[in-house]
């Protein structure tokens, strides 16, 4: 059964700082993705890493993927309070049709 | 273009009553997902669509029932509401064609409380 497990839970950092969350997989595949969730709102598409080594940024947020390590970051770069949200990684199971599991998610809270 | 929309909004129903939770999308995807978020869980698949008229078992399936009748409209049932299922549900959807893998875009979500 796959298991997809961030950290940190909870993120409080001030603006202007850099910071990693993680994810972390536990059976092969090879695709992942990551959302935003404002708080009461829906989920937002932030990236689609499909391959290994895939690496992609949007303004302050770079998102890598190593699946070898069973592993995805998502870098935040000087932070600004725009950013808070909880950010969630998925992971497709090898084999499935687009079938994703969820992380619990990262609650991000930018400090100004 | 609306993208995937979701009715109702908010729901209160009282245990043992039934109902449907319905989604709709206009961008001609194949696959539909239903979900439910609970407080720190994350977002737990209850069925998935990969095509209009088949449906298939996620994570959570237990006291749902599905409908796909047309490609757009993703219908999800409560036959017998428990307290259990006070929840946020989301409906998604994405392009598929074979294994080519497409995001999932989410609905605005239906907040259900069972009293």
């Amino acid at each position: 059964e796959l298991k997809v497990e961030q950290n940190p839970l909870f993120l409080s950092m001030q603006e202007g700082k850099n910071y990693t969350i993680y994810c972390n997989y536990s059976t092969t595949s090879d695709r992942l993705y990551w959302y935003r969730q404002d708080p009461g709102k829906s989920l937002e598409s932030l990236f689609v890493l499909l391959s290994n080594g895939a690496v992609k940024q949007e303004g302050r947020l770079m998102a890598s993927l190593d699946t070898k390590a069973r592993l995805s970051t998502l870098h935040i770069t000087a932070a600004v309070h725009d950013l808070s949200a909880t950010y969630f990684c998925a992971v497709a199971p090898g084999g499935a049709t687009n079938k994703l599991i969820f992380g619990t998610g990262t609650l991000l809270a930018v400090q100004p | 273009n609306a993208g995937v929309t979701q009715t109702p909004k908010f729901q209160v129903l009282k245990t043992g009553q039934s109902m449907t939770l319905q989604c709709a999308q206009d961008m001609n995807h194949n696959s539909m997902y239903w979900y439910r978020q609970d407080p720190g869980m994350g977002l737990r698949l209850i069925y998935y669509s990969a095509s209009e008229g088949t449906t298939d078992k996620g994570e959570v399936p237990d006291g749902y029932n599905v409908s796909r009748l047309k490609k757009q409209n993703f219908l999800l049932g409560l036959e017998s509401a428990a307290p259990s299922q006070t929840s946020v549900y989301f409906c998604a959807s994405s392009r598929s064609s074979g294994r080519k893998i497409y995001e999932q875009y989410f609905g605005p979500g239906t907040r259900l409380t069972v009293t």
